[in-house]
Formats: C-alpha cells, sequence, structure tokens
C-alpha cells in the first residue's frame, strides 16, 4: 500500500510570505505528525493529530499551525517566513501515535523542501 | 535534559564487517524506541523498533538491543553493505506522542 505522501516536493519562497504543506497518512493511519530538520537543530517535533484533535505540540512560534481533516490527511501552514523557516518538513502517520500502548509504529514521507529567500 | 543522543557522529566501516551504532537516553519514561535510516534526500526510513519491555529485537540483518538499565540502545547491522551508507537516528518516545531524535551517527562504507 501506498506511504506517507508530502506535497510539494520542493518550494520557494520570500521573506514575509506564507506556506501551506500537505500530507496523506498511510491509509488507515489516524495520527499525524510534522517535524522540522535542519543541519543546525535537527530533527524537531512541530505538532501531532489524531482525530482532528492536536494532542501535542512542540516548542514552535505561532507562526506555524496546522490541522487535520476528517480522512486524516493533515496540512500544516508557516505564516510570515524567514530565512530560518528553510527546512526539510517532515510528515509521519501511524496508527494511533506509536506509544507503547497502542502498538504501532511511525512512518515517515520523503518530506517539502522549503528554501525562503 | 530529557533527550536522545548518539555516541559517535560518524562511523566508517568495511564492507562485509558488522556495523555496532550505539545511542544513549536521557528520559527513563520512553516506553517505545526506533531506528531510522536517512539517505541523503530523502526522509527517514525505518529500520527496526522496540518497545521497553524488551532486550533485544532482530530484523532482516539488523539486532536492536535495549540496555534500560543503563539507557543505552544499539543498532547492530550484519555483513554491512554498500547500500547501508546513510545517517542513522535513534528516536524515543512516551505517551506525550513526541518521538524525541538523537543527532544522528553517518555510517561509510568502505568497498
Amino acid at each position: 500500500k501506498a506511504g506517507v505522501t508530502q506535497t510539494p516536493r520542493y518550494l520557494i519562497k520570500t521573506r514575509g510570505q506564507q506556506v501551506t504543506l500537505s500530507c496523506s497518512p498511510i491509509s488507515g493511519h489516524r495520527s499525524v505528525s510534522w517535524y522540522q530538520q535542519t543541519p543546525g537543530q535537527g530533527l524537531q517535533f512541530l505538532f501531532e493529530y489524531f482525530s482532528e484533535t492536536q494532542r501535542n505540540k512542540g516548542n514552535f512560534p505561532g507562526r506555524f499551525s496546522g490541522r487535520q481533516f476528517s480522512n486524516s490527511r493533515s496540512e500544516m501552514n508557516v505564516s510570515t517566513l524567514e530565512l530560518g523557516d528553510s527546512a526539510l518538513y517532515l510528515c509521519a502517520s501511524s496508527l494511533q501515535g506509536g506509544t507503547i500502548a497502542s502498538g504501532n509504529t511511525i512512518y515517515f514521507g520523503e518530506g517539502s523542501w522549503l528554501t525562503v529567500v | 535534559g530529557e533527550s536522545v543522543g548518539l555516541h559517535l557522529p560518524t562511523l566508517s566501516v568495511q564492507e562485509g564487517d558488522n556495523s555496532i551504532i550505539n545511542c544513549a537516553y536521557s528520559n527513563s519514561a520512553s516506553d517505545y524506541f526506533i531506528w531510522y535510516k536517512q539517505e541523503s534526500g530523502k526522509g527517514p526510513q525505518f529500520i527496526i523498533d522496540i518497545r521497553s519491555n524488551m532486550d533485544k529485537r532482530q530484523g532482516q540483518r539488523v539486532t536492536v538491543l535495549l540496555n534500560k538499565t543503563v539507557k543505552h540502545l544499539s543498532l547492530q547491522i550484519a555483513a554491512t553493505q554498500p547500500g547501508d551508507s546513510a545517517v542513522y537516528f535513534c528516536a524515543e518516545i512516551g505517551n506525550d506522542y513526541k518521538l524525541s531524535f538523537g543527532a544522528g551517527t553517518t555510517v561509510t562504507v568502505r568497498a
């Protein structure tokens, strides 16, 4: 079956603009989480959604937001882009969130490469 | 602080040899650990996972060991191949639905 799909794969934006990234989880997965990857900070957690509810949020400014739809697809939005937002944005999905209680693992998509100029 | 870290940033291995990648974690509340492989330009690829109620788990050519006493995790790759060259990350998760990653170990396989 298809893996986690992220669109677009590459994009270039100008400072001050906003961007919306999309993620389609593996079929049947209801948990979607987002991560930012940069050479300096590594992989940093942005937020996690399950059944359209945000269950946890990382330490990012309010310019970073997300949502999940009833079909489990998710979007994340970054407003008022800054140069430092240039990164690989990764989406991951799992059945219920990857905890031992739910007994499932977490799979990543190929990411969306965002360059802010 | 609570973080997951890898002992070495780089590892050079002769093709055919076994590789061992180490990881230390500090959050004793973590109950699930995952190893990922990331090749250049791609997203992290799941390799193997282990839950805190286990000490060892084996996959195809890979073995993960978990030592909860010293909070140590390792990934062993048997008969390392050129295709194993990548960055390897360990990650931990508890009941907060958040994966915490180590800095990564870059594995280079020498022919």
